[in-house]
């Protein structure tokens, strides 16, 4: 069974809206870690946003934020006030026993978001 | 600057040949990895390694090998073994020192056997 399953392959907004993507995760364990990475065309990976399995709160960054709803494993990504340079590849990625450093990052196959004008 | 670097960003070789792909960082972080992304497939696992001297298999570790001989390079042979070589190669390192530490990545291979 996949870990990370991104149903979205390709979503489509104009600027100013909001967007969400999708992301719900499979694991037995307590403790883990919920990040959230763009990649444009160039192919480099651009750490988004982080959530703890422990935290109360919906993790936040500028105009991203995390829903972060754990009963039902998911982490949804949402983009408030979208611009055309959001326009790339999103991926999902979860580590487990996150208090142990150094554990890999797992992936999810990852939604392509295009932005219009 | 800090960060990692991987070279060349686009490499090509003939099928049957053993390619070794580059990857440095200077941002001192134990932990590195490589993994392969293919298109529609998400990034898959192929090796990490928490300290030097040290590495682990990762999901689709068959056909490659690597080596961490120096806490700044972890280079990734791909081997003749490897039945399907084509692909993007991503490096990335983490401090590993607090639990919500993300992984920094490099700018990519571009692996094209033929």
């Amino acid at each position: 069974a996949q870990k990370i399953t991104q149903t979205q392959p390709g979503m489509f907004v104009q600027e100013k809206e909001a967007v969400t993507l999708d992301c719900t995760y499979d694991t037995s364990d307590q403790s883990y870690g919920l990040f959230w990475y763009k990649q444009p065309s160039s192919g480099e990976m651009i750490f988004l946003i982080y959530q703890g399995s422990y935290d109360e709160q919906n993790a936040t960054e500028g105009r991203y934020s995390l829903n972060f709803q754990k009963a039902r494993k998911s982490a949804n990504l949402v983009i408030s006030a979208s611009q055309l340079g959001d326009s790339a590849m999103y991926f999902c990625a979860m580590r487990e026993g996150w208090d142990q450093a150094g554990t890999a990052l797992i992936f999810g196959k990852g939604t392509t978001l295009s932005v219009s004008s | 600057d800090g960060g990692i670097t991987q070279s060349p960003k686009y490499l090509f070789r003939k099928e049957g040949q053993n390619v070794t792909l580059s990857c440095e960082q200077n941002l001192n972080h134990d932990a590195m990895y490589w993994y392969r992304q293919d298109p529609g497939q998400g990034l898959r696992l192929i090796y990490y390694s928490q300290i030097v001297n040290d590495f682990q298999k990762g999901d689709i570790a068959e056909g490659y090998s690597v080596s961490r001989e120096k806490k700044e390079s972890f280079p990734l042979t791909v081997t003749s073994a490897q039945k399907n070589p084509t692909a993007f190669y991503l490096c990335a390192s983490e401090d590993g020192s607090s639990y919500n530490s993300p992984l920094h990545f490099g700018n990519g291979t571009r692996l094209t056997v033929t």
